[in-house]
């Protein structure tokens, strides 16, 4: 079974410095990978996916992820953090077999201060 | 754009009342799920249906039921409130394995 464990559930970074977010996932076939925000009040939003292509994935926003096979991570990066870029960040995985269902991770709420 | 539609934003309702939770796709979709978020808990996935008239349970189906008539509409029934179904309700959409989500129905069980 798959599963994501996301290692922060609290982030807090000034405007203009850098964001980690942290992920791990299991699976037992080869995962497609994926990060969603959620800004206050509002749905989910796919930020960016991995499918087995190329293991940098680059996404909206100026966020960008990596897929570490050998470290089984899916971190998000961003160089600099902007104020509209605080909100909740899920990342998810989800088997390329069968029914292929989404397992969400806990979340990480990222905080941006001036 | 795809656009997922849950017709209620805020609901509130008394324990032992039974609740309908709608929502409305655009896009022909086949596949269509219903989440509830709970601080620290992330998304869980209580009931999924991949065509009309279709449905399997997730992973926390009980107190929970669906309705599929239509290719547009899944609906999530309550059929008996009780205050630890207060949560986030939330529909989403599928197409390959992108999902597409609604607003959100926040939902008090008092």
């Amino acid at each position: 079974a798959q599963s994501v464990t996301q290692l922060d559930s609290h982030v807090s970074v000034s405007e203009g410095t850098p964001v980690l977010l942290r992920c791990n996932y299991s699976s037992s076939y080869s995962p497609s990978l994926f990060w969603y925000v959620q800004h206050p009040n509002k749905g989910l939003q796919l930020l960016l996916k991995y499918t087995s292509a190329a293991t940098l994935v680059k996404g909206i926003n100026g966020f960008e992820a990596e897929f570490k096979k050998s470290e089984t991570s899916f971190h998000l990066t961003k160089p600099s953090a902007h104020m509209s870029d605080a909100a909740e960040y899920f990342c998810v995985v989800s088997d390329r077999e069968g029914f292929q269902k989404l397992v969400f991770g806990t979340g990480t709420r990222l905080l941006v201060s001036p | 754009d795809v656009k997922v539609t849950q017709s209620s934003r805020y609901l509130v309702k008394r324990t032992g009342e039974k609740v309908f939770l709608e929502c409305v796709q655009d896009m022909d979709h086949e596949n269509m799920f219903w989440y509830r978020q709970d601080p620290g808990l992330g998304l869980r996935l209580i009931y999924f249906s991949y065509d009309v008239k279709m449905k399997e349970k997730g992973d926390i189906p009980e107190g929970y039921s669906v309705s599929r008539e239509k290719k547009e509409r899944f609906s999530l029934i309550l059929e008996s409130a009780s205050t630890n179904q207060t949560s986030m309700y939330l529909c989403a959409t599928r197409r390959t394995q992108v999902a597409f989500f609604g607003q959100g129905t926040r939902l008090t069980v008092v």
